[in-house]
């Protein structure tokens, strides 16, 4: 089965820069898109990213998105760190059958 | 303003049947594919199903295949979950998304237990 694995937590101070990696088990990451979500605790999940890159409207633009075909990995990156990016995190992409699979959050601490 | 409102979670026991409902609003619900995403309590995101804009193809992930039935009425901008045979391992709550166009609904929990 599909897999997307994720670092369990990371951690980063304000004003920095953070990457949060999504590698596929199998398969071509490349081939089909990958979305992020955002959830903060006790909220629901927002999305952040969709379709690798692109950011839905209200979402700054120091959320960005990519794809790394030589380690099959997606990744996520937020700039200029700030509290309230303090959440959880998950990538989201498609299986053989092209069924959503999400991979397993990471925590993101800002301290 | 885009609003998806879940309901219908609740307690129910094993082997029992629940029907969750989203009802949405703001933004044309009959144009838009719809899924149900579950998270279980202190866990992550685990996508349940989703069904086409006119609710002629639906798809299902293998844990819920067979017991659990999504569904729309864009007459009345409502999508539905009909959930069969739960087991405690359905326990979570309930999420109503398009998630590609980032509406979300707050979740409906769903609890099965005797």
């Amino acid at each position: 089965n599909f897999m997307l694995t994720q670092p369990h937590s990371v951690s980063e101070s304000p004003g920095k820069t953070v990457t949060i990696s999504c590698t596929g088990s199998s398969g071509s990451i490349a081939s089909n898109y990958v979305q992020w979500y955002q959830q903060r605790p006790g909220s629901a999940p927002t999305t952040v990213i969709y379709e690798d890159n692109q950011r839905p409207s209200g979402v700054p633009d120091r959320f960005s998105g990519s794809i790394d075909s030589s380690s099959n990995s997606a990744s996520l990156t937020i700039s200029g760190l700030k509290t309230e990016d303090e959440a959880d995190y998950y990538c989201q992409s498609y299986d053989s059958s092209n069924l959503e699979v999400f991979g397993g959050g990471t925590k993101l601490t800002v301290l | 303003e885009v609003q998806l409102v879940e309901s219908g979670g609740g307690l129910v026991q094993p082997g029992g049947s629940l029907r969750l409902s989203c009802a949405a609003s703001g933004f044309t619900f009959s144009s838009y594919w719809m899924h149900w995403v579950r998270q279980a309590p202190g866990k992550g995101l685990v996508w349940v199903s989703r069904i086409n804009s006119d609710g002629s193809s639906t798809s299902y992930a293998d844990s819920v295949k067979g017991r659990f039935t999504i569904s729309r009425d864009n007459a009345k901008n409502t999508l539905y979950l009909q959930m069969n045979s739960l087991r405690a391992e359905d326990t979570a709550v309930y999420y109503c998304a398009s998630p590609l166009f980032n509406y979300w609904g707050q979740g409906t929990l769903v609890t099965v237990s005797s």
